[in-house]
């Protein structure tokens, strides 16, 4: 299947500072991404959908002044977590989709944050 | 609104057989997923369902039935490394994944 990458792996960041997640597909090009939080035992929860060259819509309840999202390319996306504090320490997920049609999304290997 | 159910826990034995359902109701479908998730790791995707049936992918099947609003994940000769959580997730009339909650299979040997 489809490579997705996402970096870092993890990151620990002290509390007010920002964070920077990417995620690039590798040999697609991802018209569509998704980002996703996952607290421990919880399911995915769907924070924004972003299409390349537009702004990202979030999902009710996420900041957008907080959680920037940017998707300048087909092949691109970053997420940037502003003023991190400890609640927002989690499990962050993009996915990526190429096409509108019904082909299945690919995920990266997740970011791990934790805000100290 | 819209709501996926799937089984919090289940607990199986190594080398047997086990299925996981999930119901789902949404504003329109347009496929279901089924993805394997190991702890602290990003799901993985094992299968896409867009028709009603059965859909063989080696000792993993899935099955749909879009006027029950149901579908299973069959898991066939069980090995300890399918101890994971499996997330049931369907893709409304917008494309938008809605998750199930999660099933955590635990295989004992």
């Amino acid at each position: 299947g489809a490579v997705v990458s996402q970096h870092p792996s993890w990151v620990i960041c002290k509390s007010g500072t920002s964070v920077k997640i990417e995620c690039r597909s590798l040999d697609f090009q991802a018209t569509t991404m998704f980002w996703y939080r996952q607290f421990p035992k919880q399911s995915l929860m769907l924070m924004a959908t972003s299409n390349e060259g537009s702004k990202a819509t979030y999902e009710q309840g996420v900041e957008k002044d907080k959680f920037l999202i940017n998707h300048a390319s087909l092949t691109l996306s970053t997420l940037t977590v502003t003023s991190a504090h400890p609640e927002d320490s989690s499990f962050y997920i993009c996915s990526a989709r190429g096409g509108t049609g019904p082909t299945e999304a690919f995920f990266g290997q997740g970011t791990r944050l934790t805000v100290v | 609104g819209q709501n996926i159910d799937q089984p919090t826990e289940m607990t199986a034995t190594e080398g047997a057989i086990v299925q996981i359902n999930c119901t789902y109701q949404t504003s329109g479908f347009n496929g279901l997923f089924w993805y394997q998730q190991h702890a602290g790791e990003a799901p993985t995707f094992l299968s896409y369902n867009v028709l009603d049936g059965l859909e063989e992918k080696g000792r993993f099947s899935s099955f749909l039935s879009r006027s029950k609003g149901y579908s299973y994940l069959l898991l066939k000769e069980l090995q300890m490394k399918d101890s994971a959580s499996y997330l049931c997730a369907v893709w409304d009339s917008n494309y938008q994944l809605i998750w199930g909650a999660g099933t955590k299979l635990i295989i004992k040997p």
